[in-house]
């Protein structure tokens, strides 16, 4: 079991671009999450998804941002139009269930240039 | 509104000591608590993971303790050696959520010195 698999594992971006980071949960996991870590800051939940489904987005900044976790693949987190203040550590979790705690990623490191 | 709070922000203690890590949040009506590892650059690795309705958890030479009612958690670690200075991160989640997910503290940044 290789563990959840974030990619890239840095990413740089000039503001304006699109930035797209890639999460592959544990097998046997069906519960993504998103979590954000701002330099000097804690980590902040931003989104909550099944498989084809966002349960819960209330962390996640309502414009440029969006999330999905289709039926086949990995779950995406998508960033467009880019700024300097999304440079953060972006961390993926999963979990088979509530009881059994999360599972997370290596993140993946944006820098916005 | 569920907040955690880690103190101390910063521990430095040396080489064999035992030490303790505090953890309080404000709504005691929580799922579990999880406390985590982070290494600087690195991601999250999970230490222990205590439900609602247990009082500790031990693995190794790590002990979480856990009592709702008052709010608190604590990390215990034994004898310290260098490779365990690392941030130490304690995360709730809320029993009224059904989604899940963790409310983090701000950590507690270990330094073990040989």
């Amino acid at each position: 079991n290789a563990g959840v698999m974030q990619n890239p594992r840095h990413l740089v971006r000039r503001r304006g671009q699109e930035a797209r980071l890639r999460c592959s949960p544990m097998k046997g996991h069906s519960h993504v999450y998103w979590y954000r870590q701002l330099p000097e800051e804690g980590l902040k939940f931003m989104v909550y998804l099944q498989k084809e489904n966002i349960i819960d987005e209330s962390g996640m900044p309502k414009e440029r941002f969006s999330a999905e976790f289709p039926k086949e693949g990995p779950s995406i987190l998508r960033i467009q139009q880019v700024v300097r203040g999304d440079s953060a550590a972006y961390f993926c979790a999963s979990s088979p269930d509530r009881e059994h705690g999360y599972t997370f990623g290596s993140g993946t490191r944006l820098t916005v240039v | 509104k569920q907040e955690v709070t880690q103190i101390p922000a910063a521990l430095s203690v040396p080489e064999g000591e035992n030490l303790v890590l505090n953890c309080s949040f404000t709504d005691s009506a929580i799922y579990n608590l999880q406390w985590f590892r982070q290494d600087p650059g690195k991601g999250l690795t999970s230490l222990l993971l205590i439900q609602s309705s247990q009082r500790e958890q031990t693995s190794g030479r790590l002990n979480a303790s856990l009592d709702k009612s008052s709010g608190r958690s604590t990390l215990y670690i034994a004898a310290s050696q260098p490779g365990d200075s690392a941030t130490y991160l304690c995360a709730v989640t809320r029993s009224s959520s059904n989604t899940g997910k963790l409310i983090f503290g701000q950590g507690t940044t270990l330094q073990v010195k040989p």
